[in-house]
């Protein structure tokens, strides 16, 4: 069975970087697609991007330049790194794997990165 | 970006009801379309994708239905279980996107 797990610190002063890893078991993240997804407070869902198998990525444009996604195969692990946060960037946390054509298959229990000074 | 809108924000149900939640994109979405549900404190599960096809361990009171820019989640005979929050996801276009959210509560 596919496990994921986030970990990461979570409380991140604006101005600096939030990063997370999301470690995976039962799967090789050199297969398929390898998702960040974030929640707000008050439930809106956002889609913040994947690395894939190959270790190409897609990153919502609402991000900008302020998102990466990168992956270390050896750990089956892969990280996010959102840099300049502000409060808006306050949410819950998921790295999800999708599957080709059903969506968000398997979701890590999520964490809560809270942005404050 | 294509935007999805779940109409209800919320409703309260009666246990046995049957359950509609809809959802309609800003354009076709080619029945790409996933249905999440979410309680409190988990993640979102995959229901429901390419809008009908029901995922495995499911209960089959849950179904989906629609096509182009309109599309529907149904549950019939309401169980306490299905209590939560359920969003609709596009997956034609990205950036991938999500509905609101429409949450369920017991009368």
């Amino acid at each position: 069975e596919v496990h994921l797990q986030e970990s990461g610190p979570s409380l991140v002063k604006p101005s600096q970087t939030l990063s997370l890893t999301c470690s995976v078991t039962g799967d090789s993240i050199t297969s398929g697609y390898w998702n960040w997804i974030r929640k707000f407070p008050g439930n809106k869902l956002e889609y913040m991007g994947y690395i894939s198998y190959s270790g190409s990525t897609y990153y919502n444009p609402s991000l900008k330049s302020r998102i990466s996604i990168t992956r270390d195969t050896s750990k089956n692990q892969y990280y996010l790194q959102l840099n300049s946060v502000t409060t808006e960037d306050t949410a819950t946390y998921y790295c999800v794997r999708s599957l080709h054509g059903r969506g968000f298959a398997y979701w890590g229990q999520g964490t809560l990165v809270t942005v404050s000074a | 970006d294509i935007q999805m809108t779940q109409s209800s924000s919320s409703f309260s149900v009666s246990l046995g009801d049957r359950v509609t939640i809809t959802c309609k994109a800003s354009e076709d979405i080619y029945n790409r379309l996933a249905w999440y549900q979410q309680k409190p404190g988990n993640a979102p599960r995959l229901l429901i994708s390419g809008a009908t096809s029901l995922e495995t361990g499911v209960p089959s009171r849950f179904s989906g239905s629609g096509s182009g820019k309109d599309y529907t989640l149904s549950i019939t005979s309401l169980q306490t279980e299905d209590v939560g929050t359920y969003y609709c996801q596009q997956y034609w276009s990205n950036p991938w996107t999500f509905g609101g959210g429409t949450k369920l509560e017991i009368k």
